[in-house]
């Protein structure tokens, strides 16, 4: 175990459909961050967040949104998918320093139909 | 960003020391070299991190040349349970918030090690 949950494991939704993915660590983090993996690509980072504030944004299109509730509490937020969104979704998460590593959850594992 | 560059994949024996090299040649002075590695499925695992000294943990070693421009991660003996995506990175800033630097990992597509029994 990472320290960081994720839920759901596996997801499957239609494009019309409205789900959120969740995150979760007690690890006394403050940066949490939202990361994509789509088949036989690199992970590219969507979001990045600092004590509840946004501060990485990397050009994700709008039908993504998260929330940030608290430092130990991380969404994303689905609606009106396409099937090219279909990947796995991890959420990391580490504390302030520059030398700090991030922990990974194992990811949700979204297909959308 | 300050690029790496990875062989795409290796092979290593079971018990066997597997070395894992990795090319940063645009380093800056302030910049970790993290490795990580990935199982089937998983998220990425945390190995090692460092910035000019060579590090040791019960994971495995990293070496970091002077010039800091290429550094090699070792797993001491191999086993099939290391068989892996290992992902050489550099962090850099992203940026600052209210609550101070924030920083992100960009991952490459990193050296897919197979431990042959």
């Amino acid at each position: 175990e990472t320290g960081v949950t994720q839920t759901p494991r596996h997801l499957v939704m239609g494009m019309t459909n409205k789900k959120s993915l969740k995150c979760e660590q007690h690890l006394g983090h403050n940066a949490m961050y939202w990361y994509k993996q789509s088949a036989k690509k690199p992970l590219e980072l969507m979001f990045v967040y600092n004590f509840k504030e946004q501060t990485e944004n990397n050009s994700v299109p709008s039908r993504f949104s998260p929330e940030c509730p608290n430092s130990s509490h991380l969404f994303l937020h689905l609606h009106t998918l396409q099937p090219e969104d279909s990947a796995l979704y991890l959420c990391a998460s580490s504390p302030q320093g520059l030398g700090s590593p991030l922990h990974f959850g194992n990811g949700t594992r979204l297909t959308v139909t | 960003d300050a690029k790496t560059t990875q062989p795409p994949s290796m092979d290593c024996a079971e018990g066997r020391a597997a070395n894992l090299p990795c090319n940063h040649s645009t380093i800056s002075g302030n910049e970790y070299v993290y490795w990580y590695r990935q199982i089937h499925s998983q998220g990425p695992q945390y190995i090692i991190h460092g910035l000019k000294n060579n590090e040791t943990n019960e994971m495995a070693s990293l070496i970091i040349t002077e010039d800091r421009k290429s550094s090699t991660l070792i797993l001491p003996h191999a086993t099939l349970r290391d068989t892996a995506v290992y992902y050489c990175i550099v962090r850099v800033a992203v940026g600052t918030g209210s609550g101070g630097s924030n920083y992100k990992l960009t991952f490459g597509k990193g050296t897919l090690l197979t431990v042959n029994p």
